[in-house]
């Protein structure tokens, strides 16, 4: 079945380490994207990429940084410039274009910090 | 500002009850408009779409009509079920063509038998 694969399920940070979370899609998808959800705040965009070896700032960029070497990756680090990490942080990837279709959501990986 | 506004929670009914989520959009052109669904633990999923005025999305008892004249997209089902309960997200591309979306920022339903 294809899907959007995130891992780990949960992931703890101690104070002044980076930590990387993984996504792995095998839709064939072009764009994929990182949200943040806080609780009673939706979901912000942190990075998004509609290609490969390309990405864009979202709305809450700082203190992350991503990669986009492969179309069906798109890791997110979690830098030690982020001083309040904790969230619950979702991937999700579509087709790109035309902008009317639909993402397709990971389960998340919950980050806090030890 | 926020691109999207949807009617804040929780909300609790009972079993069979009828529901309504409010969400309005701001945006120039023509959105396209989604309805997008997150059970406790998960990632979200996607409910229903609409992707031109007048259009009604539906799926699973769900129905949404998309209403240019008073920019809105509520969220509608006849009769609930204790296995609707999760948190409901309206989002909105904005009419870009670059992809990315704008969400609302949920609203938690609970259905109670």
């Amino acid at each position: 079945d294809g899907g959007i694969t995130q891992s780990p399920k949960y992931l703890f940070r101690k104070e002044g380490q980076n930590v990387t979370l993984s996504c792995e899609q095998n839709l064939n998808h072009d764009a994929m994207y990182w949200y943040r959800q806080d609780p009673g705040q939706g979901l912000r965009l942190i990075y998004y990429s509609q290609i490969v070896n390309d990405f864009q700032k979202g709305d809450i960029a700082e203190g992350y940084s991503v990669s986009r070497e492969k179309k069906e990756s798109f890791p997110l680090t979690v830098t030690s410039a982020q001083k309040n990490p904790t969230a619950f942080y979702l991937c999700a990837s579509s087709i790109g274009q035309p902008s009317n279709q639909p993402q397709h959501f990971g389960d998340g990986t919950r980050l806090s910090i030890l | 500002g926020n691109s999207v506004t949807q009617m804040e929670g929780p909300v609790t009914l009972s079993e069979e009850a009828f529901l309504t989520i409010n969400c309005t959009y701001t945006a120039t052109g023509y959105p396209s408009l989604f309805w997008y669904v997150q059970y406790p633990g998960e990632g979200l999923q996607l409910l229903l779409k609409a992707t031109k005025a007048d259009d009604k999305g539906s799926n699973k008892g769900f129905e949404a009509t998309y209403r240019k004249e008073t920019t809105s997209f509520h969220l509608e089902k006849g009769s609930v079920q204790v296995s609707d309960s999760a948190v409901y997200f309206c989002a909105s591309d904005r009419g870009s063509t670059l992809g990315r979306l704008y969400f609302g920022r949920g609203t938690q339903l609970t259905v109670w038998p």
